[in-house]
This record gives C-alpha cells, sequence and structure tokens, in this order.
C-alpha cells in the first residue's frame, strides 16, 4: 500500500531551527509537496520537489531523497506564527497526492 | 500568487436540506479542481476532480449522488451536498490547477454543519 510518514507532533522554541521528516512509499513519484496549514485552514502550499537535493526558500527550506524515500522540512528562525501543522504528500504514479497525516508544531517563546 | 476563493466560508444548516459551496479561481483558468474534506486531526481527504466541461470522478466511497459536483466553466466549480446530514458536517476544501497535473492551489475552505 501507499504510505507517507511524519511525526504527529514536534515543539520547538522561537528563534530556533527545527526539521520535519517524511517518509514515504507510493506507487511511483511525480514530486513531494510541503503544505502548512493552520487550524481552521485550508493548507497553504510551501514547496515542491521533484529532484533531489536542497530547496531553499526563505526561512524554509525542503530536502528530498528519492532512494531513501525521504523528505525533510527545515524552519530556520522560527516565529509564534509558524505554529501550524505540516502537511507531506507525495503525488504517485497516477498525479493523485498522498497525504501525510500532518506534524503539529508547537513554537514556544 | 493564484487566489481561490471559496463560498460560503461557514453554513448552517437544516438536515434534509441541501447546500451548494462555490469554488473559485480568481486570477486564472482552472482547468481542473479538486475537492477535498477534512475531519479533526486528520489530513485531507480527496473526495473527486473536475475537469472543465467534463463529468467529475469520485474516489472511492463517496456517493457522487449525494455530492454533486459541476464545473462549467475555467473558473468556477460547485459542490452540492444533497439531503444533508449531520455526518456531512465537515471541513470542505477545494483547490484548482491551471492544468491537470499543475501545483494546486487551495481555496481557504467552508465549514459545513449540519444540525
Amino acid at each position: 500500500g501507499q504510505n507517507i510518514d511524519q511525526p504527529t507532533e514536534m515543539t520547538a522554541t522561537e528563534g530556533a531551527i527545527v526539521q520535519i521528516n517524511c517518509t514515504y512509499q507510493t506507487s511511483g513519484f511525480n514530486g513531494l509537496f510541503w503544505y502548512q496549514q493552520h487550524a481552521g485552514e485550508a493548507p497553504t502550499f510551501l514547496s515542491y520537489n521533484v529532484l533531489d537535493g536542497l530547496e531553499e526558500k526563505g526561512r524554509f527550506s525542503s530536502f528530498l531523497s528519492r532512494s531513501k524515500g525521504y523528505s525533510y522540512l527545515l524552519l530556520k528562525e522560527l516565529q509564534m506564527k509558524d505554529s501550524a501543522s505540516y502537511l507531506c504528500a507525495v503525488m504517485d504514479s497516477n498525479y493523485q497526492l498522498i497525504w501525510g497525516a500532518g506534524t503539529k508544531l508547537i513554537i514556544k517563546p | 500568487g493564484a487566489v481561490v476563493s471559496q463560498h460560503p466560508s461557514r453554513v448552517i444548516c437544516k438536515s434534509g436540506t441541501s447546500v451548494k459551496i462555490e469554488c473559485r479561481s480568481l486570477d486564472f483558468q482552472a482547468t481542473t479542481m479538486f475537492w477535498y474534506r477534512q475531519f479533526p486531526k486528520q489530513s485531507l481527504m480527496l473526495m473527486a476532480t473536475s475537469n472543465e466541461g467534463s463529468k467529475a470522478t469520485y474516489e472511492q466511497g463517496v456517493e457522487k449522488d449525494k455530492f454533486l459536483i459541476n464545473h462549467a466553466s475555467l473558473t468556477l466549480s460547485t459542490l452540492t451536498v444533497t439531503s444533508a446530514h449531520p455526518e456531512d458536517s465537515s471541513f470542505y476544501i477545494c483547490s484548482a490547477s491551471e492544468r491537470e497535473f499543475d501545483e494546486q492551489y487551495f481555496g481557504p475552505g467552508t465549514r459545513l454543519t449540519v444540525t
């Protein structure tokens, strides 16, 4: 079956750095997405990786290793507003998004 | 960036009535629109995919006669929940893509409460 694994919850301190991991097993691979979702709101797109390596976008970076079925989202200079759930999603061979359950990130002052 | 809107943002309806939710792409033409449902503390569940001018493709377990989807134009898709029941209460989210396999832009969501 298809499976996306990411930690349920993580806690970090304001101003620090946090890495949220995502491992996947899917039928085919056509890219991996990271979304941020604040409670009660729809997910907001953060990044898309289809080739191995690191993609940097401001305070957020996303890394992909296709051979390992692994990705991480790196958040730097954490701010209180970064408290949210972070969703990892993989597009499979049928171009359908397989979603992880999300990682709830709690930022403490 | 691309903007997708949904209307209404919140709706409360009585059991047995029908509710229509609109999804609009404001600054781009959406060939494909997706409808998701989200339960508390769970990830999004894809309900159906609609391509402009054709019938929607429903995911397994989603009743097409209950959740009517119309994608009549490149900027508008509607989801109608017919004969709503309390168990249909949920957060419904749409997303839109310019082309079928492009990045999806999500709408803000519609919270439906059926009393």
